[in-house]
């Protein structure tokens, strides 16, 4: 149980382009989102919290305009990263909570801009 | 600021040892504590949580917590090289009903 899709696995892509990626709570409905970011050899630092139906909540020095997050119902939350960067390259990784319960987390996506 | 502290590591124990890793976190209203194991390029895995103090033990795997003293610690029994990773520990930041704080991590390392 506690299954988290997330996709796609790679982007790479020029700078200026946006990337989507979405993540999917398979066989629970998952009441809060968190999107995460991980540099080389770092930590995860937690960009966001979504919940279904309201606006993210965003970790100081997150800029909403440039992530935005939609949590469209109790399954899916998406990330889009706006007019990408080189500077945005980074490990991104979603992760999905039923109220009560641990973190489980997608399996990442890589972002490369090139 | 809340933090949670971690050894970076790499710590080394042969294959059959005991791997003992450490936390500390600063947030005394923390009540969840987690631990995870993230494998290089690849993202966390829960393996422990545990919520009042005292030891659980899942398989191989023992968690302990002292919450006076605000530190949790993961025991990996009959450590294998599969168990070479690294260890994030994760405590709940108080108030909240899941959001996690994290520690850098310990590199694990088990040599053959």
């Amino acid at each position: 149980g506690a299954v988290v899709s997330q996709h796609p696995s790679r982007v790479i892509c020029k700078s200026g382009t946006s990337v989507k990626i979405e993540c999917r709570s398979l066989d629970f409905q998952a009441t809060t989102m968190f999107w995460y970011r991980q540099f080389p050899k770092q930590s995860l630092m937690l960009m966001a919290t979504s919940n279904e139906g309201s606006k993210a909540t965003y970790e100081q020095g997150v800029e909403k305009d440039k992530f935005l997050i939609n949590h469209a119902s109790l399954t899916l939350s998406t990330l889009t990263v706006t007019s990408a960067h080189p500077e945005d390259s980074s490990f991104y990784i979603c992760s999905a909570v039923d109220r009560g319960q641990p973190q489980h987390f997608g399996d990442g996506t890589r972002l490369s801009i090139l | 600021q809340k933090e949670v502290e971690q050894n970076s590591g790499p710590l080394s124990v042969p294959e059959g040892a005991i791997a003992s890793l450490n936390c500390t976190y600063s947030d005394r209203g923390s009540q969840s504590f987690f631990w995870y194991r993230q494998y290089s390029g690849k993202s966390p895995e829960l393996i422990m949580s545990i919520y009042s103090n005292g030891d659980k033990e899942d398989g191989r795997f023992t968690a302990q917590l002292n919450k006076a003293s605000q530190y949790v610690s993961l025991l990996i029994r009959d450590s294998q090289p599969s168990d070479s990773a690294t260890y994030l520990c994760a405590v709940n930041e108080a108030g909240t009903a899941s959001k996690l704080t994290f520690g850098t991590g310990t590199r694990l390392q088990v040599t053959l």
